[in-house]
């Protein structure tokens, strides 16, 4: 079973900060918070990652509470292409001991224009 | 990031035929995939963990004698379908691991069986 729980959806208007919360309560020192999205019909396409520190690339950031229980990931400028189910996953990483994904339900983002 | 692509990105074949489906890394060596379906308006399901020379690893309540996994090569891996039936139809999606523990998606091979 997916160790994480998400809101089924959310709506966010285009041009405005997309917040994605996710609860990991269960989450093991060892695991860190990964976060993919999945666009109809196509695989899941990576977007961040982090242990314990914030995080940020060009897609998103990553915050993630100091106890670890819980995280958000943000889009800073949602477009319409950022409509997509986002799934947050816990997982053991690093080299051939990295754990397999498994997959909550994820949150069904819609961006609007 | 890595590349990993699948073939066929669809398929329809008659009950009771077999159907392969590819996953390849086309720019690293992946000695563990992973096979996934999806079924409409749900979320992704693991089903094996395909390691490259050894036998693949079965979650629970997925046939392996049905869904036949092989992992000749550090580039390729193979999801056969045997004697599929129309409850098969799904999306498939693999994932390959990278040295660094990084994991990349295919982009899926849709099964519709007739």
């Amino acid at each position: 079973d997916a160790k994480t729980t998400q809101p089924p959806s959310m709506d966010c208007a285009e041009g405005r900060a997309a917040n994605l919360p996710c609860n990991h309560s269960t989450i093991s020192g060892n695991e860190y918070v990964y976060w993919y999205r999945q666009i109809h019909s196509q695989g899941p396409q990576y977007i961040i990652h982090g242990l314990k520190n914030n995080e940020t690339n060009e897609m998103a950031s990553l915050i993630i509470t100091e106890d670890r229980k819980s995280s958000t990931l943000i889009l800073p400028h949602a477009t319409l292409r950022d409509t997509a189910v986002y799934y947050c996953i816990v997982r053991v990483a690093g080299g051939n001991q990295g754990g397999k994904l498994i997959f909550g339900q994820g949150t069904e983002l819609s961006v609007k224009p | 990031g890595a590349v990993v692509s699948q073939h066929p990105s669809w398929v329809i074949c008659k009950s009771g035929t077999s159907v392969k489906i590819e996953c390849r890394s086309l720019d690293f060596q992946a000695t563990t995939m992973f096979w996934y379906r999806q079924f409409p308006k749900q979320s992704l399901m693991l089903m094996a963990t395909s390691n490259e020379g050894s036998k693949a690893t079965y979650e629970q309540g997925v046939e392996k004698d049905k869904f036949l996994i092989n992992h000749a090569s550090l580039t390729l891996s193979t999801l056969t379908v045997t004697s599929a039936h129309p409850e098969d139809s799904s999306f498939y999606i693999c994932s390959a691991r990278l040295v660094s523990g990084e994991l990349f998606f295919g982009e899926g091979s849709r099964l519709t069986v007739l």
